[in-house]
């Protein structure tokens, strides 16, 4: 079953704008992840936070983590039509061997119009 | 960064055949590889994690029989999906993580670019 609830499922914006997503999650975890996807291609991993961190950025991201709400946000700031993709939060709570398993939200498609 | 390939991009093939799709390592040598299955519009679900020289371990609902993967070496995992049929159609993407040989955070995954299939 899934891990992680993501909402939007889907947001649409204008080029500028900035794009806000978030996750939440039930179990406790070690840390989140940010995906991104684009169309029928692989994932590009973007942000992780771990679980005593509270923000972090990195360079037009932001994503948030508040353990206690079991939540995250991802913000993108400045957004650009090739900021289009579908984002993904993830979180590990179980390891296999000598890495950690991903359980991967339902994920939001973001749409940036020019 | 650690680069993972996947072979082929794109397969159609007919029902009851069985097709065969690898997952590459490039320029690093990963312990643990997962695979993950994505239908359209949702999310990737772990079907099975494999660990180099051990048999791989499946999630619930996941058939081993039907879906067989091998971890042979540090940088190559398969994973052959048997007698394929129709709702076996989907996106199937593998990850490599525990990279053998390198201190690096424990959570890191490098995704491959993902193989299509469809089943006629």
């Amino acid at each position: 079953s899934q891990q992680g609830e993501e909402d939007p499922q889907a947001l649409s914006i204008q080029e500028g704008e900035n794009a806000t997503m978030n996750c939440s999650y039930k179990t406790s975890i070690n840390n989140l992840q940010w995906y991104r996807q684009n169309s029928g291609r692989g994932l590009v991993h973007l942000i992780l936070i771990r679980s005593n961190e509270r923000e972090k950025h990195s360079g037009r991201l932001r994503v948030t983590l508040d353990t206690s709400k079991k939540s995250s946000s991802l913000l993108i700031t400045a957004s650009r039509a090739a900021d289009t993709a579908s984002y993904f939060c993830a979180t590990d709570a179980r390891s296999s061997g000598s890495a950690r398993q991903l359980t991967f939200g339902s994920g939001t498609q973001l749409t940036v119009l020019p | 960064g650690a680069v993972v390939s996947q072979h082929p991009s794109r397969v159609i093939c007919k029902s009851g055949t069985s097709v065969k799709i690898e997952c590459r390592s490039l320029d690093f040598q990963a312990t643990t590889m997962f695979w993950y299955r994505q239908f359209p519009k949702q999310s990737l679900m772990l079907m099975a994690t494999s660990n180099e020289g051990s048999k791989a371990t499946y999630e619930q609902g996941v058939e081993k029989d039907k879906f067989l993967i091998n971890h042979a070496s540090l940088t190559l995992s398969t994973l052959t999906v048997t007698s394929a049929h129709p709702e076996d159609s989907s996106f199937y993407i593998c990850s490599a993580g525990g990279l053998a040989g390198r201190v690096i955070s424990y959570n890191e995954q490098f995704f491959g670019p993902g193989t299509r299939l469809t089943v006629l």
